[in-house]
């Protein structure tokens, strides 16, 4: 079964560097989503992706994150500034109908310090 | 707005008991998807079920079953006959038929299965 794959599995940063997270989602979806989860906390939406635009996005992404889909297979998102706050488990997920359910990835643990 | 409550922080039972996940959602659209995933200490977010809003249908899958009861917006999940590879964090899920199909998360319940 297709998979959507994160990588890497864990990165570590100095706080105020700029790190990537990267996804390749599976290949014939269209919607394509950014999720976070702070340890022991809830899973929350940062932004979804369609149509080689940004979508929807929440409070969360604010100007130090953004989106991008370079070459058709990727899909980044990218930290410019990290922040110790920005510590979490980072979950990529495509969707390809509406009424499916989306499929995630198995997260990059992104730790700042 | 969607929101999803998950009223049960931490849950701990003896293998092979029975134990019911409470899942209780709010949402204005008439069409949505509830889901429940499986979250084990290894991190990653593992998809158990999808349900519609107009199939009100009880789902059972091996030891797994789902009650949605949408009269008291509830879809609640029952594991029968728990194993210790059963322990796990929990969430249930709402994403609504508007917008970008955005996943609203409720805020776990973290099952403890011991021996």
């Amino acid at each position: 079964e297709p998979e959507v794959t994160q990588t890497p599995s864990h990165q570590v940063t100095q706080m105020g560097q700029e790190v990537i997270l990267r996804c390749v989602p599976i290949s014939n979806h269209l919607y394509f989503y950014w999720y976070r989860q702070i340890l022991g906390q809830k899973v929350e939406f940062l932004v979804s992706f369609y149509n080689n635009e940004i979508s929807e996005k929440s409070e969360i992404f604010d100007d130090q994150f953004s989106v991008e889909r370079p070459d058709g297979s990727n899909f980044t998102l990218k930290i410019r500034s990290t922040k110790l706050e920005d510590s979490a488990m980072y979950f990529c997920a495509s969707l390809g109908q509406k009424d499916q359910p989306q499929h995630f990835g198995d997260g990059t643990r992104l730790s700042i310090l | 707005a969607q929101k999803v409550t998950q009223a049960q922080t931490e849950i701990s039972v003896v293998e092979k008991e029975d134990v019911t996940l409470d899942c209780v959602y709010e949402t204005r659209d008439t069409t949505y998807y509830l889901f429940w995933y499986k979250q084990p200490p290894s991190g990653e977010l593992v998809f158990l079920i999808r349900r519609n809003s107009f199939d009100e249908q009880n789902e059972i899958s091996g030891r797994y079953s789902w009650n949605f009861q949408k009269s008291t917006s509830s879809f609640n999940f029952t594991i029968t006959a728990s194993q210790v590879v059963d322990s796990a964090v929990y969430f249930c899920a709402l994403r609504g038929n508007s917008g970008y199909s955005t996943l609203t998360f409720g805020k776990g319940t973290m099952l403890l299965v011991s021996p």
